[in-house]
């Protein structure tokens, strides 16, 4: 079966320091990853995908994510961490050909002033 | 562009009623799905519709259904609502080709008394 896990409920990280949100996938087949990110009351904003090529991606408002295929991770990255990114980070799967994405239970990233 | 529109935002029913959400897609966009997000379950595939066609299901009771009409536009329809209904109802749409990404409505909060 297909699985996503987000490993942290909550990251905490002070400002200025660089910070990582981690997320393991389980799928067969060639997966396509995807980080979204949610403020609250709000819906989901699209930061990056992993869909083929590079295995560094460089997303919106500064972050990166590493796909590593044989250890099956995507960990969100980011160099230096700003309060106003303190949301909930989801990290999501689908399979080529399919528009089902499956999501992980979210990280409440809490940046630090 | 305008993003992915829902309405209404928020919503207040009993239980027994049902209720009809509404999703506009980006303009251009023909795939159209549906989440449910609460805080236990996190973020659970509904369907998704192509083309006025469901190609996928989630697994969900047949209380909750939708439809897409021809100008790609989006109905879900919940009967029967139980308290467990409760829940941010997400709408995203797709670009299909070589993004694949999906774009989220701010969605819609239905709260079931």
């Amino acid at each position: 079966a297909q699985s996503v896990a987000q490993p942290e409920d909550q990251v905490n990280v002070a400002e200025g320091n660089p910070l990582t949100v981690k997320c393991t996938y389980s799928v067969s087949g060639n997966p396509y990853l995807f980080w979204y990110v949610q403020y609250p009351n709000r819906g989901l904003q699209f930061l990056l995908k992993y869909i083929t090529g590079d295995n560094l991606v460089k997303g919106s408002y500064g972050f990166e994510a590493e796909f590593n295929k044989s250890q099956t991770s995507f960990h969100l990255k980011k160099p230096s961490a700003l309060v106003s990114d303190s949301a909930l980070y989801f990290c999501a799967v689908s399979i080529s050909g399919t528009y089902k994405y499956i999501f992980g239970t979210g990280t409440r990233l809490k940046v630090l002033a | 562009k305008a993003g992915v529109t829902q309405t209404p935002r928020y919503l207040i029913k009993t239980r027994g009623q049902q209720v009809t959400l509404s999703c506009s897609p980006i303009s251009g966009h023909r795939s159209v799905s549906w989440y449910q997000q609460t805080p236990g379950q996190g973020l659970q595939f509904l369907f998704e519709y192509f083309s006025e066609t469901q190609r996928n299901k989630g697994n969900f009771p047949g209380r909750f259904s939708g439809r897409q009409f021809s100008n790609s536009r989006s109905e879900m329809n919940v009967s029967t609502l139980e308290l467990g209904d409760s829940a941010l109802y997400l709408c995203a749409s797709f670009q299909t080709g070589n993004t694949d990404t999906q774009y989220f409505g701010p969605g819609t909060r239905l709260t079931v008394l």
